[in-house]
């Protein structure tokens, strides 16, 4: 059964950057017949989309983030990635992986990860 | 962008009644990009209906998604205890995706 951990940097000072990993197990980050997304929840509010990677590698970003944010994988680790660059309060929130796909939108989700931006 | 606009914003009801949750965008969206979410206090979202009306695995039966361009609608047909959370809609057939604000159903 497919899992997502997130992990990385809880604490984040501003307008530095943001850090993120989300671990796959029990599938590949490789197959061709998902992609890969990323989601954040402020605290007390609703969900943001915030970018996609494709199984191809291509990205897709938010626009309202798309100046400051990076998403990768790392086949050889199993694993996809997010750094957003110049943070500020704003981004503080619970940030959350999911596997994604046309057919069936975000299946699978990881338990998510709160990031605190504070000096 | 979608906005995509949820109603109520809170609904209170009873274990064992109907709950029906809208969600309205802003402009067509197509039935095979729109998907409902449920989110328990302190948990991720899970997925519980794609493609405006087909289940997810493991989803029970008393769920149920209708609509078509600019109306959905999700249905729970009898709450149960762990049914009380926040629902979202959301679309991903148009850049950016967008949830809508979420519906949270709670205990009357």
């Amino acid at each position: 059964q497919l899992q997502l951990q997130e992990s990385g940097s809880g604490l984040v000072k501003p307008s530095q950057t943001l850090s993120l990993t989300c671990a796959v197990s029990g599938g590949s980050v490789s197959s061709d017949d998902y992609s890969w997304s990323w989601i954040r929840q402020p605290p007390g509010k609703g969900l943001e989309w915030i970018g996609y990677i494709y199984h191809s590698g291509s990205t897709y970003y938010n626009p309202s983030l798309k100046s400051r944010v990076t998403i990768s994988v790392d086949r050889s680790k199993n694993q996809l990635s997010l750094k957003l660059n110049s943070v500020t309060a704003a981004d503080t929130a619970v940030y959350y992986c999911a596997r994604w796909s046309y057919d069936n939108g975000m299946d699978v989700w990881g338990q998510g990860t709160t990031v605190t931006v504070s000096s | 962008e979608i906005v995509l606009t949820q109603s109520p914003g809170t609904l209170s009801l009873s274990p064992g009644e109907r709950a029906t949750l809208s969600c309205r965008a802003s402009q067509s969206v197509s039935r095979s990009y729109l998907a409902w979410y449920q989110q328990r206090p302190g948990q991720a979202p899970r997925l519980l209906i794609y493609g405006a009306s087909s289940r997810f695995t493991g989803i029970p039966d008393r769920f149920s998604g209708s609509g078509s361009g600019t109306d959905f609608t999700l249905t729970i047909s009898r709450l149960e205890p762990e049914d009380f959370a926040v629902y979202y809609c959301q679309q991903f057939g148009s850049s950016p995706w967008t949830f809508g604000q979420g519906t949270k159903v709670e205990i009357k």
